[in-house]
């Protein structure tokens, strides 16, 4: 089955500058990514996500990239703000069936 | 628009009791509802998924005697845990997908503390 690495585990960054999140997985059949933003108590949000026809997508100041040879795809967050303070998921899937997901990153934004 | 409702938020229960907790898909049909469960600090783990008017399917290790899960409309799934126990305290977290569509879209969670 599918195997979704992620790192690094805790990362914290000064307010403004940015964040970088790695993921790699090992089914080169899976086609599509989320990537989910998770608060404290709450339930994870979907924040972008990348399908395998493209290489990169970007939302504001949220980015995703994936390198489907190497089988790696990273979260990018520009101008962190404090409020961005959470735990970041990736996951993988196959048409959007079960979705495998790594083991989170907790990102500390310090104002 | 996407929005997954979660009731109750957070439930205490005797050991021994039953506990239901429901999800619900509010501004869209959702023909796949997925059960999750986490632990303090660690990823999300799929216990089951559902299709609307069938029968779940159980991850392996999921005991399907003692989650009960109903997907009896194209809105709603129900996980009954049955003889909770305090090793069933946990967050569990429901999500849903659409028609067609890769994404899914969780709901904000369900705090269980079994006494």
């Amino acid at each position: 089955g599918e195997n979704v690495e992620q790192h690094p585990s805790t990362l914290s960054v000064q307010e403004g500058d940015s964040a970088v999140i790695k993921c790699t997985y090992s089914d080169s059949a899976s086609n599509y990514f989320p990537w989910y933003k998770q608060e404290l108590g709450k339930g994870p949000q979907l924040i972008i996500d990348i399908r395998s026809n493209v290489g990169e997508k970007k939302d504001q100041r949220i980015a995703v990239t994936l390198n489907k040879t190497a089988k790696h795809f990273s979260l990018h967050i520009t101008e962190t703000q404090p409020e961005d303070s959470a735990v970041y998921f990736c996951a993988a899937s196959i048409h959007g069936n079960q979705f495998y997901f790594g083991t989170g990153t907790s990102l500390t934004v310090i104002p | 628009g996407a929005v997954v409702s979660q009731h109750p938020s957070r439930v205490i229960c005797k050991s021994g009791t039953s506990v239901k907790i429901e999800c619900r898909s509010l501004d869209f049909q959702a023909t796949t509802m997925f059960w999750y469960r986490q632990f303090p600090k660690q990823s999300l783990m799929l216990m089951a998924t559902s299709n609307e008017g069938s029968k779940a399917t159980y991850e392996q290790g999921v005991e399907k005697d003692k989650f009960l899960i109903n997907h009896a409309s194209l809105t709603l799934s129900t996980l009954t845990v049955t003889s909770a126990h305090p090793e069933d305290s946990s967050f569990y977290i429901c999500s849903a997908r659409g028609r067609g569509v890769y994404e899914q879209f969780f709901g904000p969670g369900t705090r269980l503390t079994v006494l």
